[in-house]
Parts: structure tokens; sequence; C-alpha cells
């Protein structure tokens, strides 16, 4: 069974940093392609952040609204991919979700999601 | 960015009824269309692909169409558990934009 289980969400401050984590079972993390989709309290969805597999260098994609501010990485031997959000902003609070697509264009497989809350 | 435009934003139908929801898109996206339903406190989940095939395990009830910059999601007779959020993605070129969804209501 595929699993995905983010980890890592709360309540920082404008400007602070956070470190989401995303934990996988149940299928070949390390061809995967692995992306964070977030969705804002107005339940609009958004997609941030791509991380390739190793055959693909790690090449990394990111949403203009996060670019450079947020990195993806990913530990092949532990199943996992990471999310560090430096400079946050109150925009940034919203659901964030670990996606798997399994070789579409596509979001095949999501995690329970983690909240992120941006506020003073 | 490819911009998504779905409608309506909210719907309320009854057990049994058949009803329609649609996705615009700002330019051609050669069926590169997916349509994903949400539960609420769930993760968005696939229904469709490709504008018209359904993802795995997904009940015939649900059917997608369309072509060029207009696609539609059906769903068939109505059941308890298809009360839920809808959102169409795009899915041929990055960034992977969403329409901002459709709530579907119980009557």
């Amino acid at each position: 069974e595929v699993q995905l289980v983010e980890t890592g969400g709360g309540l920082v401050q404008p400007g602070k940093s956070l470190k989401l984590t995303c934990a996988t079972s149940g299928f070949t993390f390390s061809n995967a392609w692995m992306h964070w989709v977030r969705q804002s309290p107005e339940k609009q969805l958004e997609w941030v952040a791509q991380i390739k597999a190793k055959s693909n260098n790690y090449a990394t994609y990111y949403a203009e609204s996060v670019k450079g501010r947020f990195t993806i990485s990913r530990d092949d031997s532990k199943s996992s991919v990471y999310l560090q959000m430096n400079s946050l902003k109150e925009e940034d609070t919203a659901i964030y979700y670990c996606t798997w697509d399994i070789g579409t264009t596509y979001f095949d497989y999501w995690g329970q999601g983690v909240m992120v809350t941006v506020s003073s | 960015d490819i911009q998504m435009t779905q409608s309506p934003a909210s719907l309320s139908a009854s057990l049994g009824e058949t009803v329609t929801i649609e996705c615009l898109a700002s330019e051609d996206i050669y069926d590169i269309l997916a349509w994903y339903q949400q539960k609420p406190g769930k993760s968005p989940q696939l229904l469709i692909y490709d504008a018209s095939s359904l993802h795995t395990g997904v009940p015939s009830r649900f059917s997608g169409s369309g072509s060029g910059t207009q696609y539609s999601l059906k769903i068939n007779s109505l059941q308890p558990e298809d009360f839920a959020s809808y959102y169409c993605q795009n899915g041929l070129s990055a960034p992977r934009t969403f329409g901002a969804g459709t709530k579907l209501e119980l009557k």
C-alpha cells in the first residue's frame, strides 16, 4: 500500500523557517518524482515544488511564488522528501501535501497533509 | 501560466441526480487534464486523467469529456459519497495549475 506521511508543520512567525518531511512507503521511492502541493485557507490548490529522481540528476523546480525561499530535497535511503521553507510569509499559510506522480503529469498519490500557519 | 476557470463554484443537487462541472483553460491543453475529488478533511484524490480516463477504482458514474480549452466532469445518479469538492488540473505545461474548485452539496 502506498503511504505518504507529512510532518513538521506548525505555527511560525513571518520571516522564520520551517522544514517539512514526507516519509513514504509502498513504492520504489528512488525512481519517483515527488512534489509538494499546498492548499490555502480559501481552498485553492497550488503546486509548490518538484524533485526528480537520481536518473534525472535530482532536478528541482519551483513555483514562482516560492522560488528563492523554499528548497525541496530528498533522501532515497530514507524514502523521504523534504521542503525547507525560509523567509516565510503570511500567504504561505496552507495545508502542505506531499504527492507522487507515477510518471504521468498528474498527482496520483497524496499524503494526508500538514498545516503550516504563518502569523505573528 | 495556464489559467483554469471552473464553474460553478458551488452546486446543490439531490441524490440520484446528474450534475456537470465545467473547466475552461486559458489555452489549448490537448486533453492533458485531470479531475480530483476532495472530501472534507481529506486530501484530493485523482478521479480522471487525460480528460476522460477513469483512475483505478473510480465508479463508472463519473465521466470526463471535452477538448481544446473546454472540459467537463459529469456525475450520473449522485450517491451520498459524491458530495465533495472537485478540482480540475492542467497537466500540459508547468506549472501545473488547478481550478478554484466546485463544492457539490446535498440539496
